[in-house]
């Protein structure tokens, strides 16, 4: 079965400095892997996704995740953290892009000013 | 494009009364939609996946009949908790799946949600 585990319930970092969120997963096969970040009072808002290709994945708002197959991980990155950049993160893992998403219990961002 | 609504944003009902939540996939049309469950501070849990015209699937755990699922168009999905309870308090999140189309993604677009409180 697929599984996500997100090791770090909660992170605080200052504005400006780097950022990294860990995933890992469970899956026998290569996976459908998403990064996700749901802010309060808002929806959902896929980041980056990885199905194939290049492991190093560029996304949305200056983030980037890399697909390490060997360590079964995706791990989330941003040079630079801005203070709008507070909130929850959570990695997902999907047998296809056609399936359903399992989501990990995910990451709360903090950034101090 | 791709958004996804969802209303109300948030109720609150007695105990023992029923509430209907609607999805709607405002630009595109979603032969697959999904319900989730979020409980503060938690990850998402999904309850059930509904295909256009077909019965959902719910996940293990989840009871059918509590948790009513109808996906009779390409664009809305409903779900109604029926006789609903206070544990029933909870955000309701579903996404919505496109497929079809070359130029847009099979990705999942999710909903603002709906926090549902029953008093």
């Amino acid at each position: 079965a697929q599984s996500v585990t997100q090791p770090d319930i909660h992170i605080t970092v200052s504005e400006g400095a780097s950022l990294e969120l860990r995933c890992n997963y469970s899956y026998g096969a290569t996976p459908y892997l998403f990064w996700y970040v749901q802010s309060p009072g808002q929806g959902l808002q896929l980041l980056l996704k990885y199905f194939s290709g290049d492991t190093l994945v560029q996304g949305i708002k200056g983030f980037e995740a890399e697909f390490k197959r060997s360590q079964s991980s995706f791990n989330l990155r941003k040079p630079s953290v801005h203070w709008s950049d507070a909130a929850e993160y959570f990695c997902a893992v999907g047998k296809t892009s056609y399936d359903k998403v399992i989501f990990g219990p995910g990451t709360s961002l903090s950034v101090i000013p | 494009g791709a958004v996804v609504s969802q209303h109300p944003s948030w109720v609150i009902c007695k105990s023992g009364t029923s509430v209907k939540i609607e999805c709607r996939s405002l630009d595109f049309q979603a032969t697959t939609m999904f319900w989730y469950r979020q409980f503060p501070k938690q990850s998402l849990m999904l309850m059930a996946t509904s295909n256009e015209g077909s019965k959902a699937t719910y996940e293990q755990g989840v009871e059918k009949d509590k948790f009513l699922i109808n996906h009779a168009s390409l664009t809305l999905s409903t779900l109604t908790v029926t006789s609903a309870h206070p544990e029933d308090s909870s955000f309701y999140i579903c996404s919505a799946r496109f497929s079809g189309r070359a130029g847009l993604s099979h990705e999942q677009y999710f909903g603002p949600g709906t926090r549902l409180t029953v008093t």
